[in-house]
């Protein structure tokens, strides 16, 4: 099983420089989020994503955007990319059935996008 | 805001000892999950325990197992017979039971198993 794929794995922007990180899944889950991973800080969520069709902002939203056109896949993009934007993303899912607390609350992790921008 | 604290930046353990890693959290509501993550050296986030705020008793999963205080908002992972597979950042992330909160995680305890 294929799991949470992130591509890429590694990238290395100029400042000003715009990308997208993909992230798809194969479990048919309905949650989607993008974390970000810094030394010290832990975590972060930047956007999630509840459903197709559905955005929702996270912590740290600035200089982000994203997009889930389609259930298995969510897009994080970088218009202008900063220096502060050098991290490790992580993308994850989980099912979420509240109603029924199914697995409730457990991610699915990426292997993490490494982005370093000069 | 729910906020999680790891109070413990690092710790060591010597193999076969048990270590506890601690964890507190601030919420206001009476519903939630708890868990603890694992993230080894490869990078890889991997679910290492769960507790749910109804359930009194504590969860175990072999090796590891929590203690729950929920008056304190407490929530402390054990890990006994420490291997050196258990080397890792751990964190501590918390679910709220409203809405469509997702998970926040803890700054991370980074545990070196010695031989």
């Amino acid at each position: 099983n294929a799991g949470v794929t992130q591509t890429p794995k590694f990238r290395v922007l100029k400042t000003g420089q715009s990308m997208t990180l993909l992230c798809a899944q194969d479990m048919n889950h309905e949650y989607m989020y993008w974390y970000r991973q810094d030394p010290g800080m832990g975590l972060r969520l930047i956007h999630y994503s509840v459903g197709e069709g559905t955005t929702a902002k996270g912590e740290v939203p600035d200089g982000y955007n994203v997009s889930r056109l389609k259930k298995q896949n969510f897009l994080l993009g970088l218009e202008s990319a900063a220096p502060s934007q050098t991290s490790v993303y992580f993308c994850a899912s989980s099912y979420e059935d509240r109603g029924r607390w199914i697995r409730a609350g457990e991610l699915f992790f990426g292997e993490g996008s490494r982005l370093t921008v000069l | 805001a729910q906020t999680v604290t790891q109070s413990q930046p690092e710790m060591s353990v010597q193999e076969a000892e048990t270590v506890t890693l601690s964890c507190t959290y601030d919420t206001s509501e009476n519903n939630y999950y708890l868990f603890w993550y694992k993230q080894p050296p490869s990078r890889q986030m991997i679910l290492v325990i769960r507790q749910e705020a109804y359930k009194q008793q504590n969860a175990t999963e072999n090796r590891f197992s929590v203690n729950f205080q929920k008056a304190a908002k407490s929530f402390s992972l054990k890990i006994s017979d420490s291997q050196l597979g258990d080397t890792a950042m751990y964190f501590c992330a918390f679910m709220g039971d409203s809405g469509n909160t997702p998970l926040v995680f803890g700054k991370g305890t980074r545990l070196s198993v010695i031989a």
